[in-house]
């Protein structure tokens, strides 16, 4: 079954480090999403991509950069991570081919300490 | 810009008890609406979506109606189970993003 994965699911890490955050997704997917989840504040859109080779920055974005090498995978780094930067990290994944209406898919997510 | 108000938990209800969750949203354009569901250490999950005006998304026994006049899509199930229990989250997707209210928790009590 086509699916979307998240590694690794838990992350503990120290200030000043830097940290990759995995993305995988079966579904040959154009669009895909990563996501931060902290309380009170729902989702928030960290960064987003619409294809190979395109990025694009969400609202809170500030610390955060990906890449996009191939249709199934978008790793999120943090360049030096922060204590502000404790949260839970969703990936998600559409097909822009439905054409307005797609349906977004989320990853298991992975819950990330910075201490 | 977008943006998505839903009312603030955590609501706790009994069993067989009727849930309502107010969601009202401001964008440009013509947005599709989402109920998404998170169950305890899980990713979300689409629960119900509605994507344009007047229509009613439906599943799980949960519905909600994409009201244009009043700007809103209160997610509503008129017999919870304690396995309802989970943070609902409101969502509208303009250009393919998505942005998301706050999430409410929701516990159901046998």
């Amino acid at each position: 079954d086509a699916e979307i994965t998240q590694s690794p699911r838990h992350k503990i890490t120290e200030t000043g480090r830097q940290v990759t955050l995995a993305c995988h997704q079966t579904w040959n997917h154009n669009n895909m999403f990563w996501y931060r989840q902290d309380l009170g504040h729902g989702l928030r859109l960290i960064h987003y991509s619409y294809g190979v080779q395109d990025t694009n920055k969400g609202e809170v974005s500030d610390g955060y950069s990906v890449s996009r090498s191939n249709t199934e995978d978008l790793p999120l780094t943090l360049e030096s991570a922060a204590s502000s930067q404790t949260s839970v990290y969703f990936c998600a994944s559409s097909d822009q081919r439905q054409g307005g209406q797609e349906t977004q898919y989320f990853g298991p997510g992975t819950r990330l300490l910075v201490l | 810009g977008n943006s998505v108000t839903q009312m603030e938990g955590p609501v706790t209800l009994s069993e067989e008890a009727f849930l309502t969750i107010n969601c009202t949203y401001t964008a440009t354009g013509y947005p599709s609406l989402f109920w998404y569901v998170q169950y305890p250490g899980e990713g979300l999950q689409l629960l119900l979506k509605a994507t344009k005006a007047d229509d009613k998304g439906s599943n799980k026994g949960f519905e909600a109606t994409y009201r244009k006049e009043t700007t809103s899509f209160h997610l509503e199930k008129g017999s919870v189970q304690v396995s309802d229990s989970a943070v609902y989250f409101c969502a509208l997707r303009n250009d393919y993003k998505l942005s998301f209210g706050a999430g409410t928790t929701v516990t159901v009590r046998a």
